[in-house]
């Protein structure tokens, strides 16, 4: 089974309106970590917002929140006010165990997002 | 921001030759990753390192490749006898123990095997 799933290949939106991007994730672990990381066309990765299992409050980084449903197993990531920047691939990946150890993370497939003017 | 230097950002090599890739990691950073990313697919899990010594690794990471921390500051990866399925894009990450643990990956180093 797959770690993370993302299932959307391809997200559009309108400039200024909000996106959800969606995850899924997979995991017997009580302890995990989920991530949101940005690719635009340049290829690097850049960190967006991250999600503890223990967390309670959903995470927030400026525009960017993430919906944690722990029960669902989704962790899925809103973007307010989409900006022309923000068209890139989006990842969401998982970090198995507890913090502070050097486990891998799994990376969904991505899904671009395309903000139109 | 302390950032993740890779080098080079591009390398193109002939089928068989040996490449090394070279990364910078955070200086206080403890731990140390490769990834790849072969073009338009995900990014995959290579190989991880803590403490001078890998602590993890893919099924990707065969005797072809290895990893070194010569002297304290740069991890490399090395590929021994390239294939034209290597091309990819390489992401070294390296991770501290700061509050949301992520990584902070470089830029990378798109790799072509030709």
């Amino acid at each position: 089974a797959q770690k993370i799933t993302q299932t959307q290949p391809g997200m559009f939106v309108q400039e200024k309106e909000a996106v959800t991007l969606d995850c899924t994730y997979d995991t017997s672990d009580q302890s995990y970590g989920l991530f949101w990381y940005k690719q635009p066309s340049s290829g690097e990765m850049i960190f967006l917002i991250y999600q503890g299992s223990y967390d309670e409050q959903n995470a927030t980084e400026g525009r960017y929140s993430l919906n944690f449903q722990k029960a669902r197993k989704s962790a899925n990531l809103v973007i307010s006010a989409s900006q022309l920047g923000d068209s890139a691939m989006y990842f969401c990946a998982m970090r198995e165990g507890i913090p502070n150890t050097g486990n891998q993370f799994y990376f969904g497939t991505g899904t671009s997002l395309t903000v139109i003017p | 921001e302390p950032e993740v230097t890779q080098t080079p950002s591009h390398q193109v090599t002939q089928m068989g030759q040996e490449v090394i890739l070279r990364c910078v990691p955070i200086s206080n950073h403890l731990y140390f990753y490769w990834y790849r990313q072969i073009l338009g697919q995900k990014v995959e899990f290579l190989v991880s390192f803590y403490n001078n010594e890998i602590s993890e690794k893919s099924e990707i990471f065969d005797d072809q490749f290895s990893v070194e921390r010569p002297d304290g500051s740069n991890f490399t990866l090395k590929i021994r006898s390239t294939k034209l399925e290597d091309s990819a894009m390489y992401f070294c990450a390296s991770r501290g123990q700061g509050v949301h643990y992520g990584y902070t990956f470089g830029s990378g180093t798109r790799l072509t095997v030709v």
